[in-house]
């Protein structure tokens, strides 16, 4: 069971929009529509910021956004805020009784 | 307002097992699966396993599978995990998080968290 497959590192200029992929396999995004992204500051604990693909939990931005593709998912942030650099992981519900984090992506604001 | 309040660091030994809690408040417990994740110094989220408070029925990530055990005190409000024949790689920050929607309707997203727990395994 390996990790979902994230970019290392993206970067962006403030106002810009970025796209964060997350690439799994058939047993895991692509069966299930159970995609959460995660927002991790280090030090701090990590905040949920897109589950089931596509929602936003209360509290959560507008500028934050989430979709799928087969077995890919993605996480987009527009209106890049120095706030927002980051490291991001995804995670999706797996073989029908697990889950499986990304690897995570830094996500600098330039 | 839903808290998570975990037990406080440890040093142990390779070998050694640990225990991890987390008490509940501010919700239904047995109505939320419990999650229990880690990260590593310089590494990434890494998923545990979770447990349903109400039945006790869990699952494991395969890495932890036979090694780890996952618990649950209804009485108390209270989960559990314990890692058995630790490692100096499981020198960790745990964390415990319950999902964000209920049972019925699992979103197997971790809405809330507790501050973590961290676990060093040294010699």
């Amino acid at each position: 069971q390996s990790a979902l497959t994230q970019p290392a590192s993206v970067s962006g200029s403030p106002g810009q929009s970025i796209t964060i992929s997350c690439t799994g396999t058939s047993s895991d995004i692509g069966s299930y529509n159970l995609v959460s992204w995660y927002q991790h500051h280090p030090g701090k604990v990590p905040k949920l910021m897109i589950y089931e693909v596509s929602k936003r939990p209360s509290g959560v931005s507008n500028r934050f956004s989430g979709s799928k593709s087969g077995n890919t998912a993605s996480l987009t942030i527009s209106g890049l805020q120095a706030e927002d650099e980051s490291d991001y992981y995804c995670c999706s519900y797996a073989d029908g009784v697990t889950l499986i984090f990304g690897g995570g992506t830094k996500l600098t604001v330039l | 307002q839903v808290q998570l309040v975990q037990s406080g660091a440890e040093v142990t030994k390779p070998g050694a097992s640990v225990r991890v809690s987390c008490r509940a408040s501010g919700y239904a417990f047995t109505n939320y699966y419990l999650h229990w994740v880690r990260q590593a110094p310089g590494q990434g989220l890494e998923w545990m396993g979770w447990i349903n408070p109400k039945s006790g029925n869990r699952n494991f990530g395969k890495k932890f599978q036979g090694r780890v055990i996952m618990t649950r005190d209804t009485s108390i409000n209270t989960a559990y995990m314990e890692l058995n024949t630790l490692r100096s790689d499981d020198t960790a920050v745990y964390y415990c998080a319950r999902d964000l929607t209920d049972i019925m309707t699992t979103s197997a997203g971790a809405g809330y968290w507790g501050q973590g727990t961290l676990i060093t395994v040294s010699s």
